[in-house]
């Protein structure tokens, strides 16, 4: 059975600093997500992480990931209140047509 | 954009009653879901549909439930007899393959009281 897990699950963070959130996965995969869900909101796709060593940048944020190691990484530079949400990753098991596999969430506020 | 698209999007319902979240998938897209997420909880997985059947179900997805596509374009996740533990989003998603990104409709809040 494929698990996801994420860490930090509450992440309170100062404007301007950085830090990174984790996402471990138990199984062989191909893709991994991240999204961003804002409150009672739905799922806004952020980054689609197909190979190993795939890393993307999407203004503040930057995602990797590492096969081998099954984990994936969602780095935060200098963050602002904007980014404050929930971000969830998420992974497919290793053929086609298999649902998503979601993380529990990192809910992120970022503060002044 | 093309985007999926899920009537309504608040629905309150009596529980015992049935339910029926509407859903009108990418057009061109062929592979249809529906997951679910309770209140401050983690998205699951319901069900996936290809070619006007069932392909994967979850645990959660019991005789309560059913999905159909009525006609070309609508996507309906029915809940026979709703229960007060009902109460999540519902997130319908399609993808244009089996292998392509699922896009995900905006949610259908269901309350059941």
């Amino acid at each position: 059975e494929l698990k996801v897990e994420q860490n930090p699950l509450f992440l309170s963070m100062q404007e301007g600093k950085n830090y990174t959130i984790y996402c471990n996965y138990s199984t062989t995969s191909d893709r991994l997500y991240w999204y961003r869900q804002d409150p009672g909101k739905s799922l806004e796709s952020l980054f689609v992480l197909l190979s190993n060593g795939a890393v993307k940048q999407e203004g503040r944020l930057m995602a990797s990931l590492d096969t081998k190691a099954r984990l994936s990484t969602l780095h935060i530079t200098a963050a602002v209140h904007d980014l404050s949400a929930t971000y969830f990753c998420a992974v497919d098991r290793h053929s086609g047509n298999t649902p998503l596999v979601f993380g529990k969430g990192t809910r992120l506020s970022v503060i002044a | 954009e093309p985007e999926v698209t899920q009537t309504p999007s608040h629905q309150v319902t009596q529980m015992g009653q049935e339910v029926i979240l509407r859903c009108v998938p990418i057009s061109n897209h062929l592979y249809f879901y529906w997951y679910r997420q309770i209140l401050g909880q983690k998205v699951e997985f319901l069900v996936s549909f290809y070619n006007n059947e069932i392909s994967e179900k979850s645990e959660i997805f019991d005789d309560q439930f059913s999905v159909e596509r009525p006609d070309g374009s609508n996507f309906t996740l029915k809940i026979r007899s709703t229960k007060l533990e009902d109460s999540a989003m519902y997130f319908c998603a399609s993808s244009e393959t089996g292998l392509s990104e699922a896009f995900f409709g905006q949610g259908t809040r269901l309350t059941v009281v």
